[in-house]
């Protein structure tokens, strides 16, 4: 079975400031991880992912998150935070290989201060 | 190239009524994943669909709720008899995974928020 733990259900920093949200999560088997972010009342938009590739994943809008097996951590970060990235993060486990569901974990809601 | 599709985006009813929810995948893609949003939770996996196939229906309860998908038209999630704790927002995701590929990414839809009242 499979699982993600997000640490934090609200992250508040200060705009220019690094945004880090925590991921860890569980596998019976290498996982595939993803970021997706959801802003108010819209679907899920993805971030990154990681495919047992790379272990350090560039996303879109600068954001990146790095895998590390050791610590069962994928924590997603980004040097300088935006107004605009005020919103819902979530983190996501799937097994793949025919077993893609996604297990989500619960959201860290990210606000940032002027 | 359109995105994934929901409709209707608000939908409301009454208890003891039925609610359909509308998929339409991205073009190329033939898996569809409905999954369900309560409020202040995470999304949680209900159902995966290829055409004309329930591939993994463990997220469903097993009463009230079915899906479908097709050969020709939307995926259908289907509650019938709804109640209060039916209230929530309702995503549905698609792929374009081929048998043997490693994990393709879900596109999400807008969601379908469903209030019983």
């Amino acid at each position: 079975a499979q699982s993600v733990t997000q640490l934090g259900s609200h992250v508040s920093v200060s705009e220019g400031a690094l945004v880090l949200l925590r991921c860890n999560y569980s596998s019976s088997v290498p996982p595939y991880l993803f970021w997706y972010v959801q802003y108010p009342n819209q679907g899920l938009q993805l971030l990154l992912k990681y495919t047992s590739a790379a272990t350090l994943v560039k996303g879109i809008n600068d954001f990146e998150a790095e895998f590390k097996k050791s610590e069962t951590s994928f924590h997603l970060t980004k040097p300088s935070a935006h107004m605009s990235d005020a919103a819902e993060y979530f983190c996501a486990v799937s097994e793949g290989f025919g077993n893609e569901k996604l297990t989500f974990g619960t959201g860290t809601r990210l606000t940032i201060i002027p | 190239n359109a995105g994934v599709m929901q409709n209707p985006r608000h939908l409301v009813r009454r208890r003891g009524q039925e609610a359909r929810l509308r998929c339409s995948p991205m073009k190329g893609h033939s898996h569809v994943y409905w999954y369900r949003q309560l409020p202040e939770e995470g999304l949680k996996f209900m159902v995966y669909l290829q055409k004309e196939n329930i591939i993994d229906e463990s997220g469903m309860p097993k009463e009230r709720f079915s899906a479908e998908f097709p050969k020709e038209g939307p995926s259908i999630l289907r509650i019938q008899q709804v109640v209060r704790g039916d209230s929530a927002a309702y995503f549905c995701a698609s792929s374009p995974s081929r048998q043997g590929a490693s994990t393709d990414t879900q596109y999400f839809g807008p969601g379908t928020r469903l209030t019983v009242l």
